[in-house]
């Protein structure tokens, strides 16, 4: 079956621009985590989604958002971008919330200029 | 605060045996994930424990102490394509999962 879909692999923005990111998961995993991937900084959890409700949420500022549809792919949405936002985004689904493990998609790469 | 310790960096050589270590303190334990992530790569899933003990899985083995906060990587039989960033990762009582900032491992020849 296929894996997670990430689109688009690479972005290249302008501060104070917005971005959209899209993560289609595995079919039939219904929860969808966002992270944030910078070097040296390891895997920054972002926000998890389940059944179209957001079940948690990581310490990043208002400017990240997120939300998941009724087909439980997702999108995570970037206003007002800063140089610091550059980084790789990865999103993971999971049947239910981690059991029997994650699977990642390829990332979207983005870079603020 | 929740917090995930491995080391930074290891060294091993082809063939040989490596053990990475893996402590952690978080709000509760709902799990211990160790994925692989090559350079440039997305992470991959390696093993998940939740009671304590050994999981073997071919040249793979991950240990669990939850009295310890403690779990372990090992990798037998090294080859070159194991040079990789190793990340350990734990599932809290909200199910949030608390990532390591992963272990940097260099095989050479």
């Amino acid at each position: 079956k296929a894996g997670v879909t990430q689109t688009p692999r690479y972005l290249i923005k302008t501060r104070g621009q917005q971005v959209t990111l899209s993560c289609s998961p595995i079919s039939g995993h219904r929860s969808v985590s966002w992270y944030q991937q910078t070097p040296g900084q390891g895997l920054q959890f972002l926000f998890e989604y389940f059944s179209e409700t957001q079940r948690n949420k990581g310490n990043f500022p208002g400017r990240f958002s997120g939300r998941q549809f009724s087909n439980s792919r997702s999108e995570m949405n970037v206003s007002t971008l800063e140089l610091g936002d550059s980084a790789l985004y990865l999103c993971a689904s999971s049947q239910y919330r981690g059991d029997y493990g994650y699977t990642f998609g390829s990332g979207t790469r983005l870079t603020v200029v | 605060g929740q917090n995930i310790d491995q080391p930074t960096e290891m060294t091993a050589t082809e063939g040989a045996i490596v053990q990475i270590n893996c402590t952690y303190q978080t709000s509760g334990f709902n799990g211990l994930f160790w994925y692989q992530q090559h350079a440039g790569e997305a992470p991959t899933f390696l093993s998940y424990n939740v009671l304590d003990g050994l999981e073997e899985k071919g040249r793979f083995s991950s240990f669990l102490s939850r009295s310890k906060g403690y779990s372990y990587l090992l990798l037998k039989e090294l080859q070159m394509k194991d040079s990789a960033s190793y990340l350990c990762a734990v599932k809290d009582s909200n199910y949030q999962l608390i990532w390591g900032a992963g272990t940097k491992l260099i095989i050479k020849p």
